[in-house]
């Protein structure tokens, strides 16, 4: 099965900063990548689908790159609602792996 | 509007069968390409998908669990059941359904309900 590896497994980052997390598939997954947010409490929300197409209502600041086996989510100025854990997750195929997660958090 | 609510116990005793239900409404399960799935997140921990089932009754599972788990249509035209046999302390979490279509990944989520295993 393939395995979808996040990195960094944790972030703290200054409001405004510039903020990446990748997510390595252990194979070929074409753009079948998604992200989601899930803020303390609450139930995860799809942020970003075929790997860099935003969900509706989802701010700008957020994007997504990548195909094939390396993808990247970026937040491009981090405010201080986007204190969150942030999940990758592949679809191209069952099963549907999720990445491991990255948690955000303003310094 | 689409929205999903699962049920089922709070507390289950350890070697207990799980039986979780979703009940959705804003889309059919009849219809071509819908899909509703099952998601669970132990406390602190990752999300962990767990089973898929399509419109046309295919049905997909996580290898890890597949032996423990079956995911079906509901009695009701407008709910999704899963069941998790010998259930065990580390199942403890809270468990989602969510809707996707196909090719597509989940796009709403019902709000959880936490199941603790625990003699």
């Amino acid at each position: 099965d393939i395995q979808m590896t996040q990195s960094p497994s944790f972030l703290s980052a200054s409001v405004g900063d510039r903020v990446t997390i990748t997510c390595r598939a252990s194979q070929d997954i074409r753009n079948y990548l998604a992200w989601y947010q899930q803020k303390p409490g609450k139930v995860p929300k799809l942020l970003i689908y075929v790997a860099s197409t935003l969900q509706s209502g989802v701010p700008s600041r957020f994007s997504g790159s990548g195909s094939g086996t390396d993808f990247t989510l970026t937040i491009s100025s981090l405010q201080p609602e986007d204190v969150a854990t942030y999940y990758c997750q592949k679809y191209n195929s069952a099963p549907w792996t999720f990445g491991q997660g990255t948690k955000v958090e303003i310094k | 509007q689409i929205t999903l609510k699962e049920s089922g116990p709070t507390l289950v005793r350890p070697t207990q069968t799980l039986t979780l239900t979703c009940t959705f409404s804003g889309f059919s399960l009849s219809t071509g390409g819908v899909t509703v799935g099952w998601i669970r997140q132990p406390p602190g921990k990752a999300l962990e998908w767990l089973a898929l089932i399509y419109w046309d009754d295919d049905k997909y599972y996580s290898p890890s669990l597949k032996s423990r788990l079956t995911i079906t249509k509901g009695t009701s035209t407008d709910q999704v059941v899963l069941t998790m046999t010998n259930m065990d302390p580390i199942d403890t979490a809270t468990y989602y359904c969510a809707h996707s279509r196909l090719w597509a990944p989940f796009d709403y989520w019902g709000q959880g309900t936490l199941v603790i295993v625990s003699s």
